[in-house]
């Protein structure tokens, strides 16, 4: 079974302050990992994946996260938070068959200015 | 840009009654899927659809749940009796099915159980 850990549930970080989201998972096949934001009253939408090659992958908005097997860990980051960044952040991982996603339990970004 | 669409934004209803949620997927999309949110948990994943059938279902997904695609646009979730803790928020996903089945969301249903 396939599962995801973000850890803490609330980061607040200053305006132009790095953004750094944790998230570990925990898959017996080879894993694809997404991070999806979640704007209150909005639906999700994604922010970036992970399938193949390439472990640093960039996305939308100047996130990016690295994929990192040995610590089967999926960090999202982005150098310099804007007021705009607030938002809760999930973590998910599927299978190769893509049948479903599992999510992590999100994490809720403040920016403070 | 397409995107999916969901009806009601909000619901209402007793305990014990039947509710029907409505999305409308991305037009070419194959891979249809309902996820839920109870308020201040996960997204938690519930069934996924493809080709007429279910593909995959959680253990949340019970006799009371059912799905159907009734004609080529929409795409259904039925709680046949709604109970209290069915509240949450209600996502509908679609995927093209390429690649990593990349999945987009509506922007969901707010079910009150009452």
């Amino acid at each position: 079974a396939q599962s995801v850990t973000q850890l803490g549930s609330h980061v607040s970080v200053s305006e132009g302050a790095l953004v750094l989201l944790r998230c570990n998972y925990s898959s017996s096949v080879p894993p694809y990992l997404f991070w999806y934001v979640q704007y209150p009253n909005q639906g999700l939408q994604l922010l970036l994946k992970y399938t193949t090659g390439a472990t640093l992958v960039k996305g939308i908005n100047g996130f990016e996260a690295e994929f990192k097997k040995s610590e089967t860990s999926f960090h999202l980051t982005k150098p310099s938070a804007h007021m705009s960044d607030a938002a809760e952040y999930f973590c998910a991982v599927s299978d190769v068959n893509g049948n479903k996603l599992v999510f992590g339990a999100g994490t809720i970004l403040r920016v403070k200015s | 840009e397409p995107e999916v669409t969901q009806t009601p934004s909000h619901q209402v209803t007793q305990m014990g009654q039947e509710v029907i949620l409505r999305c409308v997927p991305i037009s070419n999309h194959l891979y249809f899927y309902w996820y839920r949110q109870i308020l201040g948990q996960k997204v938690e994943f519930l069934v996924s659809f493809y080709n007429n059938e279910i593909s995959e279902k959680s253990e949340i997904f019970d006799d009371q749940f059912s799905v159907e695609r009734p004609d080529g646009s929409n795409f259904t979730l039925k709680i046949r009796s709604t109970k209290l803790e069915d509240s949450a928020m209600y996502f509908c996903a679609s995927s093209d099915g390429t690649g990593v089945h990349e999945q987009y969301f509506g922007p969901g249903t707010r079910l009150t159980v009452t």
